[in-house]
């Protein structure tokens, strides 16, 4: 399958401050991200969905505000907490999806795990 | 997209056939059922999908009830690194037709030697 990768795999920031995500789909475009978040012993909860060259969309609940996501490439996709507190601690997911035909398929990242102080 | 239901835990035995139920009563017609799994800490990975045939792979196969209800997924022999939480989803093929994976709780399958 194609690969996804996130950087950083894990970040420690103090509250109050913003911390940047990035998204890569290594070999292969993607023309549909989306951002998941998980909390400790909960399912996957799904963000945003974004798509190259367009405004995000973003799910019910979810501070657009908060969670600034851009889709600048076809390769990468960017999450940014802004003034990110303790509860926005969680396990931060991206998904890639491709075009031409592969619609079933939809590749996970490995995750960013953020701790806020 | 129609919810799914999956039995929260199950347990199964080394080189065992594992068999992980998934109830979907309110499917549509043109959602596709898919399986993936997170192994702790990872984050998921494809297993399977399928309409209305039974599938296979080299991880898995997928049998589909003929009233599409319910499927089963099969890991014909499972081995300690399967141990993850299975999430079965339904979904319509294209995004802007609102495909988008919504994972609900999951099975979470201990393999025990």
């Amino acid at each position: 399958g194609a690969v996804v990768s996130q950087h950083p795999s894990w970040v420690i920031c103090k509250s109050g401050t913003s911390v940047k995500i990035e998204c890569r789909s290594l070999d292969f475009q993607a023309t549909t991200m989306f951002w998941y978040r998980q909390f400790p012993k909960q399912s996957l909860m799904l963000m945003a969905t974004s798509n190259e060259g367009s405004k995000a969309t973003y799910e019910q609940g979810v501070e657009k505000d908060k969670f600034l996501i851009n889709h600048a490439s076809l390769t990468l996709s960017t999450l940014t907490v802004t003034s990110a507190h303790p509860e926005d601690s969680s396990f931060y997911i991206c998904s890639a999806r491709g075009d031409s035909g592969r619609f079933h398929e939809q590749f996970f990242g490995p995750g960013t795990r953020l701790t806020v102080l | 997209d129609a919810k799914t239901t999956q039995p929260p835990s199950m347990d199964c035995a080394e080189g065992r056939a594992a068999n992980l139920p998934c109830n979907h009563s309110t499917i549509s017609g043109n959602e596709y059922v898919y399986w993936y799994r997170q192994i702790h800490s990872q984050g998921p990975q494809y297993i399977i999908h399928g309409l209305k045939n039974n599938e296979t792979n080299e991880m898995a196969s997928l049998i589909i009830t003929e009233d599409r209800k319910s499927s089963t997924l099969i890991l014909p022999h499972a081995t300690l690194r399967d141990t993850a939480v299975y999430y079965c989803i339904v979904r319509v093929l294209y995004y802007n037709q609102g495909g988008k994976l919504i994972f609900g709780q999951g099975t979470e399958l201990s393999v025990k030697p």
